[in-house]
């Protein structure tokens, strides 16, 4: 079955520790989308790309960084620099088309201890 | 700043009745509309969506659109407790299509 995988589903990070999500999708999308939910809030854009090998900041980008060396895989890293990491990750993809909504990943949650 | 509004709830309703969730959203050029279930701890999930005026029925869902006004609603007839969760409304806008979030409705169906 078609989908996004989301790994780890739960991640610890020690202060000052760079940290990276995995997100790979198997639905030949073109789009894939970083978003970060914290409790009560609604879901706010990391990064985002719309092809291979380019991606744009979203709302919130400061302390994060991706990649998207592949069509299937857009992984998230959480630097030292985020002074808040913990929260609900969420990656989503779109197949580059307007009037489709985005398909979810089950989540990542980190966890700063 | 673009912006999707939605009362936070929580909303209460008894099982059997219809529930009804609003949003509006700021940018006049959005075109495609949705509405995302979300259950606790777990990723939103795509229940409706709808991009002309008027309503679109889909089971117990009916999104209704009116772009005149920058409204959007979803009805939940015959609501039940499984219906418990929180209702993203996310609406396209910008050049690049992104979909902007509100922040959600908690419905909690009582039996």
């Amino acid at each position: 079955d078609g989908g996004i995988t989301q790994s780890p589903k739960y991640l610890f990070r020690k202060e000052g520790q760079n940290v990276t999500l995995s997100c790979e999708q198997n639905l030949n999308h073109d789009a894939m989308y970083w978003y970060r939910q914290d409790p009560g809030q609604g879901l706010r854009l990391i990064y985002y790309s719309q092809i291979v090998n380019d991606f744009q900041k979203g709302d919130i980008a400061e302390g994060y960084s991706v990649s998207r060396e592949k069509k299937e895989s857009f992984p998230l890293t959480v630097t030292s620099a985020q002074k808040n990491p913990t929260a609900f990750y969420l990656c989503a993809s779109n197949p580059r088309a307007t009037h489709y909504g985005y398909t979810f990943g089950s989540g990542t949650r980190l966890t700063v201890v | 700043q673009k912006e999707v509004e939605q009362n936070s709830g929580p909303l209460s309703v008894p099982e059997g009745a219809i529930a009804s969730l609003n949003c509006t959203y700021s940018d006049r050029g959005s075109q495609s509309f949705f509405w995302y279930r979300q259950y606790s701890g777990k990723s939103p999930e795509l229940i409706m969506s709808i991009y002309s005026n008027g309503d679109k029925e889909d089971g117990r869902f009916t999104a209704q659109l009116n772009k005149a006004s920058q409204y959007v609603s979803l009805l939940i007839r015959d609501s039940q407790p499984s219906d418990s969760a929180t209702y993203l409304c996310a609406v396209n806008s910008g050049s690049q299509g992104n979909l902007i979030f509100g922040k959600g409705t908690k419905l909690s169906v009582k039996p």
